[in-house]
């Protein structure tokens, strides 16, 4: 069965600080490994998907996850904090043979960002 | 880009009414979209696969008489929460994937139901 780990319930940073927000995975065949933010009382929105080919990833809004299939991680990145930045992160696992099935959650790292 | 439309994003009920969300994909087709549950502070819980013209599948634990789905076209999905008690309270969110383009699933804003 499938399984996603995010170790970090909540995190802290500075603005400006430098961002890593762990994920871990557990899954039986090739995945596709998504990470979603969440503000609060709103939807889920993509932030970067990985599928294949190079394992460093862009995103939106500045944010960067490489896939590390020898760690089972796909760790999300980002230089400079912003205070919007400041939401739940959840990363999510879906099978590589269809993308928009249905996906496996972690259990989210809520980011608080300080001035 | 797609976009999920949920409706309502709120409601309150009285104990033992029946309340209706809609999911809607407004630029695309979905043959599935997908219903989850979300307790405060928590990740989001699948309770059920929505597929278009055919019956939901739920998710072990998920009493299919109680939150009923109807996938009438490839643009709408309804759960409905049939006589909704205080414990039904929660953050509901519905999602889909464009079946042409094999997309990654796109969120609806959710549904925040609290039942008096």
């Amino acid at each position: 069965a499938q399984s996603v780990t995010q170790p970090d319930i909540h995190i802290t940073v500075s603005e400006g600080a430098s961002l890593e927000l762990r994920c871990n995975y557990s899954y039986g065949a090739t995945p596709y490994l998504f990470w979603y933010v969440q503000s609060p009382g709103q939807g889920l929105q993509l932030l970067l998907k990985y599928f294949s080919g190079d394992t460093l990833v862009q995103g939106i809004k500045g944010f960067e996850a490489e896939f590390k299939r020898s760690q089972s991680s796909f760790n999300l990145r980002k230089p400079s904090v912003h205070w919007s930045d400041a939401a739940e992160y959840f990363c999510a696992v879906g099978p590589a043979n269809n993308a928009g099935n249905m996906l496996t959650f972690g259990g989210g790292t809520r980011l608080m960002v300080k001035p | 880009g797609a976009v999920v439309s949920q409706h309502p994003s709120r409601v309150i009920c009285k104990s033992g009414t029946s309340v209706k969300i809609e999911c809607r994909s407004l630029d695309f087709q979905a043959t599935t979209m997908f219903w989850y549950r979300q307790f405060p502070k928590q990740s989001l819980m699948l309770m059920a696969t929505s597929n278009e013209g055919s019956k939901a599948t739920y998710e072990q634990g998920v009493e299919k008489d109680k939150f009923l789905i109807n996938h009438a076209s490839l643009t709408l999905s309804t759960l409905t929460v049939t006589s909704a008690h205080p414990e039904d309270s929660s953050f509901y969110i519905c999602s889909a994937s464009d079946k042409d383009t094999n997309s990654p699933l796109h969120f609806g804003n959710g549904t925040r139901l609290t039942v008096t």
